[in-house]
This record gives C-alpha cells, structure tokens and sequence, in this order.
C-alpha cells in the first residue's frame, strides 16, 4: 500500500510561471518531508525539507508547504526556469525505524 | 570532497546468476540505504543500514542481501538474478535518521 502517492505524473508548465508539485500521505507518524529532484543518469538530490511542527519551509524559488490535517503537501517553484526539468520525488520519514519512503515521482517540463 | 560512488555502473548479467552491487561512501555516514527505481514505481526501499553489523529489509527485500562490515561500505547482492530485477539501483547514505539522503549516481542493471 503506498504511504506516499504523487497522483500527477507529469506537469507541464511555462517558463516564468508557477509550478505547484502535490504529494499526500497516509502514515500518520511521518513527521519529516522532503523534495528530491532527479536528472536522467543522474542519482536525485535533495531540494527541500519541512518538518511537521511547520508548515511552510522557504529557500529561494522553492516553498514547501505542509498541511497536517489533510495529510497534504505541495512544492511550489516561481518562477520556474528550464534547468526546472526533471523528476521530482515527495518523501516522508517519521515512526519507528524513520526509513524514507518515496512516491513515484512528477516529470517536470518547463516550456519555452 | 566527501562523496558516495557505485560500482558497476552498468551491468548485464543472466538469470540465475549472483551479482553484488558496490557501494561506498567517504562522509563516515552511519546509515546507508539501497533503493531501485522502475517506471510506474518511482524510488522503493530494498535494504538499509543504521551502522556496522545492522541491517534491515525495507519495502522490496526479497531476492536481495546486504551486510555491513564497515562503516564506508553496503554491498548489494542479488543471490539468484531474476528478470524482474532488472531496474536501476541508487545507494544513499545519510548522517542521521530521517536527515538528508547523498544518492550515488546508479547502477543500472539488466538480467537477461
């Protein structure tokens, strides 16, 4: 059963515009969120993190926003850029050994 | 500068086989992590580590073993290969549970 889903496989957007990533949980006892972001033929990275007594982390052009009550995050980037373009990964640890878990992923395009 | 690399990176080998997949990681870290990645799955846990002589199964353990003789070191190894493990292979490490994962660049590997 997926703790982690990320509903959106992909997403399309604009050069300049926003980009809003969704991601939702089903394990109450997660308390710690993180973004990754993967190139092709590369390994991910990290991007950003929040914990669960915040609920909005901020580092530049990108912003983690939690929403406890509806087991809910999103990464919002603007204004997104092309070197936005990869696979972006929500994960989640919390609970009794606190491994991370991770979603599917979303595709990012940022088109010209 | 500290990092994490894998070996192979690329590898084709037969059903039935066993394959071992290094990883090493130069940070001191005391967790390691292994995870595949497969269209559709996203990143799914395979084996992880909290420090020398401990090892767990995470989400998709059957088929594979690793063991922990050092800090720097977490080999992967697939004791019969079968075609369904063919995937791509990341190890992370971290400097403390639930803290930020430093991937390795991969290991893709094929069983034919």
């Amino acid at each position: 059963d997926q703790q982690v889903k990320q509903n959106s496989p992909s997403l399309s957007v604009q050069e300049g515009r926003i980009s809003i990533l969704n991601c939702d949980y089903t394990n109450s006892m997660f308390d710690y969120f993180l973004w990754y972001k993967k190139y092709p033929a590369e390994g991910p990275t990290f991007l950003i993190s929040i914990s669960s007594i915040k609920d909005k982390n901020e580092d530049g052009r990108f912003t983690v926003f939690l929403n406890k009550s509806a087991k809910h995050l999103s990464l919002h980037i603007v204004p997104s850029q092309p070197g936005d373009s990869a696979v972006y990964f929500c994960a989640a640890s919390g609970g009794r050994d606190d491994k991370i878990i991770f979603g599917k992923g979303t595709r990012l395009h940022i088109l010209p | 500068d500290a990092e994490i690399t894998q070996s192979p990176r690329h590898k084709i080998t037969e059903t039935g086989r066993q394959v071992t997949l290094a990883c090493h990681q130069t940070w001191n870290h005391n967790n390691m992590f292994w995870y595949r990645q497969d269209l559709g799955h996203g990143l799914r846990l395979i084996h992880y580590s909290y420090g020398v002589q401990d090892t767990n199964k995470g989400e998709v353990s059957d088929g594979y073993s690793v063991s922990r003789s050092n800090t720097e070191d977490l080999p992967l190894t697939l004791e019969s290969a079968a075609s369904s493990q063919t995937s791509v292979y990341f190890c992370a490490s971290s400097g403390r549970v639930s803290g930020e994962l430093f991937f390795g660049e991969g290991s893709r590997l094929t069983v034919l």
